[in-house]
Parts: C-alpha cells; structure tokens; sequence
C-alpha cells in the first residue's frame, strides 16, 4: 500500500550470499511482518515485531534474520543458510486497534 | 489449532456472471475473518474483514462476505464480475483479541472470461 514501501522490487542473488531486503513504513503501526510466498501455496510468516527492539520468529524462521531498530524500519536479511530463498517476499504492517494488517508491494528475489 | 481451507484452488467465471469463493476456518476460539486480493506481482489488497456485528460485511469493489458462525465459512460473494477481478483472492482468520499470527488459506484464482 502507499504507507509501506519495500525494495527492491526485484532482485537477483548469487548463491552463497547474503541479501538483505527493506522495509519501511510511515503508517505508525507498531507491529510489522515478514511473510513467504510461493506459487501455489498461501503466505507463510517468518518473522515478525510488535516493538521496536523485539521480534519473534514464525514458522520458518531457518536461514532468515532481521533487526529492528526504528519503528519506521523492518529489514530482512536472507543468509546463505537459506536452503531455497527464491520466492516472493511480502512485507506487513498491522493497525492495533482493529488487528488489521497491510501489505507493501512486495520483492521478488531469485537466486542465480 | 486455527487452520483456514478456501476450497477452490481455481474458479472460472464469464464476465458479468456471479462468483462465490469459499472459505471454511476451523478455531476453538472466537476469530476475526478476512479477504484479500493479489493482482500479478502486487501484494495483498485488503477487501473486507469481519471483526463483530453484523454477519453480512461489505467491501470494496462490490465484494460482500457473509460470517457463517455455525457453519464456521466466511465465503466472499459479488453479483457481477468484471474482467477486472481476476486476481488471487486469499482468506485469512485470527483469533479475537489475541494479535499473533494471521492465518492464510492456499489462495484462490478467479479468471473472468469475455
């Protein structure tokens, strides 16, 4: 949506390296998330954060980091540990009084 | 254990034809219930949720969903599609007052024909 922007909208990555995609959003939402997606299948989260300076893991968290420092900011990094990290990344913010979450654009990385 | 089925994978439909896309949640506990939709290489446009009141709850695009408490479905429904819907229609559910994680169904692709 216009209040979250995530880039880049495409990526590409060789194996073996480190890539880290952004998120940022002017919403003033405190929670914000990190889903997977891929072809045929519904998201799956894999982290996520209610605060600044917190965040948990979702269900697959393996081969994923992330940091968040500043509420406007949510960064993911996807490690060389990830097994199979071409997908479609989405990123969220949640609105707390109605539990309602909004989605950016997305990133598409593949790996080369 | 929430889990949310939407039972389609895949709903053809001719323009200006009605259309409904199923979606049945199992959860021990009160929930909040929502449809979005994905165009190609988008991400996901919220279209209407349900948290309390009314059953029948009214979204954008002239979608309208119905909550089925008994039944535990929140189908999405419209009257005429446009070649313009066709997209990737997702249901999702949570529990009430919990936060936590939203739930995704597989997604359902509804293609609108001339």
């Amino acid at each position: 949506d216009g209040g979250i922007t995530q880039s880049p909208k495409y990526l590409f990555r060789k194996e073996g390296q480190n890539v880290t995609l952004s998120c940022e959003q002017n919403l003033n939402h405190d929670a914000m998330y990190w889903y997977r997606q891929d072809p045929g299948q519904g998201l799956r989260l894999i982290y996520y954060s209610q605060i600044v300076n917190d965040f948990q893991k979702g269900d697959i968290a393996e081969g994923y980091s992330v940091s968040r420092e500043k509420k406007e900011s949510f960064p993911l990094t996807v490690t060389s540990a990830q097994k199979n990290p071409t997908a479609f990344y989405l990123c969220a913010t949640e609105e707390g009084p109605t539990d309602t979450q909004y989605f950016g654009p997305g990133t598409r990385l593949t790996v080369l | 254990a929430q889990s949310v089925t939407q039972l389609d994978s895949q709903v053809p439909v001719f323009e200006e034809a009605p259309v409904e896309l199923r979606c049945n949640y199992s959860s021990s506990v009160s929930v909040y219930l929502f449809w979005y939709v994905q165009y190609p290489n988008q991400g996901l446009q919220l279209l209407l949720k349900y948290l309390s009141g009314s059953t029948l709850v009214k979204g954008i695009n002239g979608f309208e969903a119905e909550f089925n408490k008994s039944q535990t479905s929140f189908h999405l429904r419209k009257p005429s599609v446009h070649i313009s819907d066709t997209a990737e229609y997702f249901c999702a559910v949570r529990r009430y007052n919990q936060g936590g994680k939203l739930i995704f169904g597989q997604g359902t692709e509804l293609s609108v024909k001339p």
